[in-house]
């Protein structure tokens, strides 16, 4: 079944250190895309890419970096943790226009910066 | 700037009354609107679409109505349960463009 897997689902991390949110597809979806998610604020999009070696700012991207090695992994990279990026963080994939494919998003990882 | 904008920021409706979801838009050009919803502790999962061509599109006790002309847009849930409280999400775009542009979703708690 095709899917979005995220890891880590929980994470601790120290203010100052470098913390890295990791997306896993086999939707064979050219796109992907990084959220973080805060109540009050909805989805905020923070990186996407159109493809492996690709990556794209999004809405909100000061303090955070992606990397797409390849199709199938996209990663979220906080090189210098700060409290206010706890929050949950959520990987999704799409197809490529102009189908109508839509997200398909993973359950989540739930960020505390400390 | 928010370009899609949700209202009630929260609602609660009794089981089996109907749950009515507002959304509105700003950018006439976009042509597709997808719902997602979200259960606590999970990601959104797609619950229906439109496209811009249609004014209506029904999936089981889930409705959603299109109003060009407006630019709004809206989802009905009629016979409400339980366990459709969950986080909305309106959602648009444009078919040709890589970016979905939510909403800031409306909490639905439906009481038994």
């Amino acid at each position: 079944e095709a899917a979005v897997t995220q890891s880590p689902r929980n994470k601790v991390a120290v203010t100052g250190g470098k913390v890295t949110l990791s997306c896993n597809q086999t939707n064979n979806h050219n796109n992907m895309y990084w959220y973080r998610q805060d109540t009050g604020h909805g989805l905020r999009l923070i990186h996407y890419s159109y493809g492996a070696g690709s990556t794209e700012k999004g809405d909100i991207p000061d303090g955070y970096k992606a990397s797409r090695p390849s199709q199938e992994n996209f990663s979220l990279i906080l090189e210098l943790a700060t409290p206010s990026q706890t929050s949950v963080y959520f990987c999704a994939s799409g197809g490529y226009p102009p189908s109508n494919s839509d997200y398909t998003f993973g359950s989540g990882t739930r960020l505390l910066v400390i | 700037q928010q370009q899609v904008r949700q209202s009630p920021q929260s609602l609660t409706v009794w089981e089996g009354g109907t749950t009515v979801l507002t959304c509105s838009y700003e950018d006439s050009t976009f042509n597709y609107f997808p719902w997602y919803q979200q259960f606590p502790g999970e990601g959104p999962a797609l619950l229906i679409s439109i496209l811009s061509v249609s004014d209506k599109k029904e999936d089981g006790r889930f409705t959603t109505f299109f109003n060009k002309r407006e630019k709004k847009l809206s989802l009905h849930i009629i016979d409400s349960q339980p366990g459709d409280s969950a986080t909305y999400f309106c959602a648009a775009r444009h078919t040709n463009a890589y970016k979905v542009i939510f909403g800031k979703g409306t909490h639905l708690h439906v009481l038994p």
